[in-house]
């Protein structure tokens, strides 16, 4: 079974500034993606970027990046620039890449609450 | 484009009581599921569907069933609700076949059980 744990319950960070989110996983699998989903006070989930373990390049999505270690099962997410409308809960989330029975489920963090401060 | 639509919004039910919870989706999406988000928990997988005709369990599947008769509709049945399972919960879809077809949510339904 795959676990993904989110060390940050809470962050806050200033207007502006750039804040990490950190995310590790625990697999025995060799290929599967990545994902970080960004749910603001509306509820709504939003995927923000997603990554790819085949690739080693990291995903870029305007101000979100993400720092990738597959080694180390690690899936950090960097938001640079940050803005008011970051406020929102983070989630990292893992999907086995291949298909068959149970394999397309994504497995969840408890998330991050990431509070951007003015 | 619609997307993912859930309904209601908000439901507030009795212990015991009945409902169904609504979601459809018009994007031809093989895979639906059904989540369960809960303070400190994250997002926990209740049921899901490769396609008509298709369901299974996920990681917390008691007192809730699920079917799919079509490829667009996906429901999710509470029986005889309970206080546990107050809850906020989403309703995902996404397309099958190789690649990292990201999940596709609707806006959530908001369940109290008193």
């Amino acid at each position: 079974a795959q676990t993904v744990t989110q060390s940050q319950p809470e962050m806050s960070v200033q207007e502006a500034e750039t804040v990490t989110l950190s995310c590790t996983y625990d697999t025995s699998e060799n290929n599967y993606y990545l994902f970080w989903y960004k749910q603001p006070p509306s509820r709504q989930m939003i995927l923000v970027i997603r990554q790819e373990a085949y690739k080693q390049q990291n995903a870029t999505e305007n101000r979100f990046s993400v720092n990738f270690q597959k080694a180390a099962k690690s899936f950090s997410l960097k938001i640079s620039d940050s803005q008011l409308g970051d406020t929102a809960m983070y989630f990292c989330a893992f999907m086995i890449a291949y298909s068959g029975a149970g394999s397309y489920q994504l497995t969840f963090g408890k998330g991050t609450k990431l509070s951007v401060i003015p | 484009n619609a997307g993912v639509t859930q309904t209601p919004k908000f439901q507030v039910l009795k212990t015991g009581q009945s409902m169904t919870l609504q979601c459809a989706q018009d994007m031809n999406h093989e895979y639906m599921s059904w989540y369960r988000q809960d303070p400190g928990m994250g997002l926990r997988l209740i049921h899901y569907s490769v396609g008509a005709g298709i369901t299974d369990q996920g990681e917390v599947p008691n007192g809730y069933n699920v079917s799919r008769s079509t490829t667009e509709d996906f429901p999710l049945r509470l029986l005889s609700a309970a206080p546990s399972q107050t809850s906020v919960y989403f309703c995902a879809s996404r397309r099958l076949g190789r690649g990292s077809s990201p999940l596709h949510f609707g806006n959530g339904t908001r369940l109290t059980v008193t």
